[in-house]
């Protein structure tokens, strides 16, 4: 079971690029990795996934080395709006038995 | 609109007084779990299920029961609830073959056992 240790807060500016790394030595070889984002008083919501490299989609990017112990999620320019905590989850549910459990999320904060 | 339901959002109740959250689910998904979410202590699974008939312990699974009779639903039990219970708790579904990890979270319930 891969755990993981993300930083458990972290100061932005709106415009700036934001990077969050998570660490998950553990990782196993079908494991992927997901990031989500949480407003208060709402559910986390999916954001992005990788298995290794780099994956872009519209609102963020996720870095991947070649040995797959760590990631980072980052968020470009930045608004007021990201204000959030963000999960980083290492696991595969296709397998039988697989529990998934997150990281202790990242409070990301972001100033005007 | 594809959602996961949760019910009661809201919920004090008295220690030892049997209560059900309901979790519901409109996507067909096979995957379900439950997580409650303590400050400082980030997500942790409590159970989850595989497909109907079949789950299994999560992270935090004392005090808890669940059951899955039906592929949309997956109720979570509190038998006899305690003060250190008090959390809010998240219900989440995904499809096993499709994204791996892509969970779709309800909006949560908030428990308060006095």
């Amino acid at each position: 079971l891969a755990k993981t240790t993300q930083p458990i807060s972290m100061d932005s500016y709106e415009g700036q690029e934001v990077n969050i790394t998570c660490s998950h030595n553990n990782i196993a070889t079908n494991d992927y990795i997901t990031w989500y984002q949480q407003f208060p008083s709402q559910g986390p919501r999916f954001i992005i996934q990788g298995y290794k490299t780099k994956v872009t989609n519209e609102v963020a990017s996720l870095f991947i080395p070649a040995d797959r112990k760590s990631s980072t999620l980052s968020l470009p320019r930045v608004s007021l709006s990201d204000t959030a905590v963000y999960y980083c989850l290492v696991g595969d549910l296709r397998a039988a038995g697989n529990k998934l459990t997150f990281g202790g999320g990242t409070r990301v904060l972001v100033k005007p | 609109e594809a959602q996961v339901t949760q019910n009661p959002r809201y919920l004090i109740t008295v220690t030892g007084k049997k209560l059900t959250v309901t979790c519901s689910q409109n996507m067909n998904h096979e995957y379900m779990s439950w997580y409650r979410q303590d400050p400082g202590l980030g997500l942790r699974q409590i159970y989850y299920s595989m497909n109907v008939e079949v789950t299994d312990k999560g992270d935090v699974p004392e005090g808890y029961k669940v059951s899955r009779k039906e592929k949309r639903n997956f109720p979570l039990i509190l038998e006899s609830p305690s003060p250190n219970q008090t959390s809010l708790y998240f219900c989440a579904s995904s499809f096993r073959t499709a994204v791996p990890g892509e969970l779709f979270f309800g909006e949560g319930s908030r428990l308060t056992v006095l």
